[in-house]
């Protein structure tokens, strides 16, 4: 079945430096990757997603890449804030049976005042 | 705002005891999920319905179980928790199932005695 690797486990930055999480998915089926941030003690939030007829989406500070040859996908998030401290995680579907999203392990990323 | 509840936010329960969370949405989507999130790891999904269609994933324990009276409201029932069984309960919910977002909620964290 598939799985998803993500790395770091943890991460942390000065404010105002760029933080990068990457993720590798192992089923080339995949399609839909998105990524999620979880505050302490919240239900995790969508952030932005990428489907795989797209190489790159950017939304404000937040762009994900996908490189579907590598079966890989990366986080960017640029001009870090103390606000962006929280744990995210990558997922990943397939259309077959998308309604199941498999989650990468989740990076703690902590941002330094 | 439209959105997805949970109550309570914390629950305590004893060993063996029964137990129910539930969920409502005021997205109007067709499909709500629930998801056992164990602390430092990504979520599980234990399972979901499409409208009335329920479905178990393969390795959901017996223990738990599911009902979905109407769009909005959808249980979580625990049978006989066990300490196993302490986690935060994470329900989300998506418009159909075919790569689209899901939107969880805050989450009832469990704690069993």
């Amino acid at each position: 079945g598939e799985n998803v690797e993500q790395h770091p486990s943890t991460l942390s930055v000065q404010e105002g430096d760029s933080a990068v999480i990457k993720c590798t998915y192992s089923d080339s089926a995949s399609n839909y990757f998105p990524w999620y941030k979880q505050e302490l003690g919240k239900g995790p939030q969508l952030i932005i997603d990428i489907r795989s007829n797209v190489g790159e989406k950017k939304d404000q500070r937040i762009a994900v890449t996908l490189n579907k040859t590598a079966k890989h996908f990366s986080l960017h998030i640029t001009e870090t804030q103390p606000e962006d401290s929280a744990v995210y995680f990558c997922a990943a579907s397939k259309a077959d049976s998308s309604y199941k999203l498999i989650f990468g392990s989740g990076t703690r990323l902590l941002v330094r005042p | 705002d439209a959105m997805v509840i949970q109550n309570p936010r914390y629950q305590v329960t004893q060993f063996g005891k029964p137990v129910t969370l539930s969920c409502s949405q005021t997205l109007n989507h067709n499909v709500m999920y629930w998801y056992q999130q164990k602390s430092s790891q990504a979520p599980k999904l234990l399972f979901h319905y499409y409208d009335k269609d329920f479905n178990n994933e393969a390795d959901t324990p017996d223990n738990f179980q599911s009902r979905r009276p109407n769009t909005s409201f959808c249980f979580l029932d625990i049978r006989s928790p066990g300490l196993g069984d302490a986690a935060m309960y994470l329900c989300a919910t998506s418009f159909g199932t075919v790569q689209e977002t899901q939107y969880f909620g805050p989450g009832t964290r469990l704690l069993v005695l």
